[in-house]
């Protein structure tokens, strides 16, 4: 099974700030790596996918990079409706698997 | 407009068991492979199973295999979970999530949930 770690745990930072969420992978997962994010009480909403590739109706201040086992979810400037949790999830191999979330909250 | 709306979830006890429904509509469904991932209270998201369009392909997460059984309707547009031999650790919310672009297994649309709770 591959395990995703994501770091930090926490992220606290005010609006207009970057916010930059690593994804890191115990072996490659070439380019199939995605990042959802939850606001409570919601489901999951899709933010990018393929590493790099933003989903439909996602602003241009989110952004992706990385390939292989390393990977960088980037938010140029927090709007007050990005304070909120970021999974990643690869779908390089069964079973498929998520990190364990950083929390991006209200410095 | 994409739908997905789970039903089934309750109170159980362990060892019972349970079918959750998701009713999906707005795309076609036979096109889209289709998975359940489940929360549990507080904590992170865990991917529980995934079928393919056709029903032929079916994957699950170690955890749950040989107790949970996933499967379609495509005459319904319908998907389903049989959760057998329930555990309290099986407690969470479950979300059926539709996949991308057919058989990518990343999803762009999410369920509201239902909520299954194991306990006596």
């Amino acid at each position: 099974e591959i395990v995703l770690t994501q770091s930090p745990a926490t992220l606290s930072l005010s609006p207009g700030e970057r916010a930059t969420l690593s994804c890191r992978a115990s072996q490659s997962v070439s380019s199939y790596l995605a990042w959802y994010q939850q606001k409570p009480g919601q489901a999951p909403r899709l933010i990018i996918y393929d590493a790099s590739n933003r989903a439909t109706g996602i602003p241009a201040r989110f952004s992706g990079s990385g390939s292989g086992t390393d990977f960088t979810l980037t938010i140029s400037s927090l709007e007050p409706e990005d304070f909120a949790l970021y999974y990643c999830q690869q779908r390089s191999n069964w079973p498929l698997t998520f990190g364990g979330g950083t929390k991006v909250e209200i410095k | 407009e994409v739908q997905l709306v789970e039903s089934g979830g309750g109170l159980v006890q362990p060892g019972g068991s349970l079918r959750l429904s998701c009713a999906a509509s707005g795309f076609t469904f036979i096109t889209y492979a289709m998975s359940w991932v489940r929360q549990a209270p507080g904590k992170g998201l865990e991917w529980v199973s995934a079928i393919s369009g056709s029903g032929s392909s079916t994957n699950y997460a170690d955890s749950v295999r040989g107790r949970f059984t996933i499967s379609r309707d495509n005459s319904k547009n319908t998907l389903y979970l049989q959760l057998n031999s329930l555990r309290a650790e099986d407690t969470a919310i479950y979300y059926c999530a539709k996949d991308r672009g057919g058989s990518n297994y990343d999803f762009d649309y999410w369920g509201q949930g239902t909520l299954v709770t194991v306990s006596s």
